[in-house]
């Protein structure tokens, strides 16, 4: 069974750099996308974007100029890096997995998030 | 961008009653393969959120038969046959087409 622990400083000083992993236990992360979204308190949630394991990536365009994601095969595990904060980056993060389903007649595989970590909660603050 | 736009952003239900969230999107999630590029997820209070329905209308690994989606063009629905309790929470749909758009959520409770 596949699981997915996000871990990372719950305070962030604005201007400086937030950074969080999400630890997949249960299965390789190789083969599959994985993903990034928030929820800030009170609204809905945001996709940040995600990473296919071989390390390209699918950034969020509101925050791609911010925004670093990162794989680590011998740990397991991904990142996010997102730079110079600010109060509307408090959130709690989730990292979730993209599981591949075959379209039929095609090459390629749709994906939907289907395993999802607990969240972590996220502060920027001085 | 692709904007979503869901309504009611409210609903009160009726256990053992149906229920219907309407998604809309500013341009067609029709891709060139045929298949439309939505799906809709549920956050149940004090959980993280979960998937329902990928392409339209294809229900996830698990997801009980009461629900149910479809749609085109635009205009996409989801339909809960017969709300349980369990059922409570915030319901999104989200376009995949160009990178991934949430829509602002639907709260379904209680009455």
């Amino acid at each position: 069974q596949v699981q997915l622990q996000e871990s990372g400083p719950g305070l962030v000083t604005p201007s400086e750099t937030l950074s969080l992993t999400c630890t997949v236990s249960g299965d390789s992360i190789s083969g599959y996308h994985w993903s990034w979204v928030r929820r800030p308190p009170g609204k809905g949630l945001e996709w940040i974007g995600y990473i296919h394991y071989s390390g390209n990536t699918r950034y969020s365009p509101s925050l791609q100029s911010r925004l670093t994601m990162s794989v680590d095969m011998a740990n397991n595990r991904y990142s996010l890096r997102l730079s110079s904060v600010t109060a509307a980056d408090t959130a709690v993060y989730y990292c979730a997995r993209l599981l591949h389903n075959p379209i039929p007649g095609q090459y390629y595989n749709y994906h939907y998030m289907d395993v999802w970590g607990k969240g972590t909660t996220v502060t920027v603050s001085s | 961008d692709i904007v979503m736009t869901q309504s009611p952003l409210s609903l009160p239900v009726t256990p053992g009653e149906p229920a219907s969230i309407s998604c809309r999107s500013s341009q067609s999630l029709l891709h060139s393969n045929g298949y439309y590029y939505l799906d809709w997820y549920l956050q149940k209070p004090g959980q993280s959120p979960q998937a329902l329905i990928y392409m339209a209308s294809n229900r996830a690994s698990g997801v009980p038969d009461r629900f149910s989606a479809s749609g085109s063009g635009t205009d996409f629905t989801l339909k809960i046959n017969r709300v349980e309790a369990e059922d409570v929470g915030v319901y999104y749909c989200m376009q995949t087409l160009q990178g991934r758009t949430f829509g602002q959520g639907t709260k379904v409770e209680i009455k």
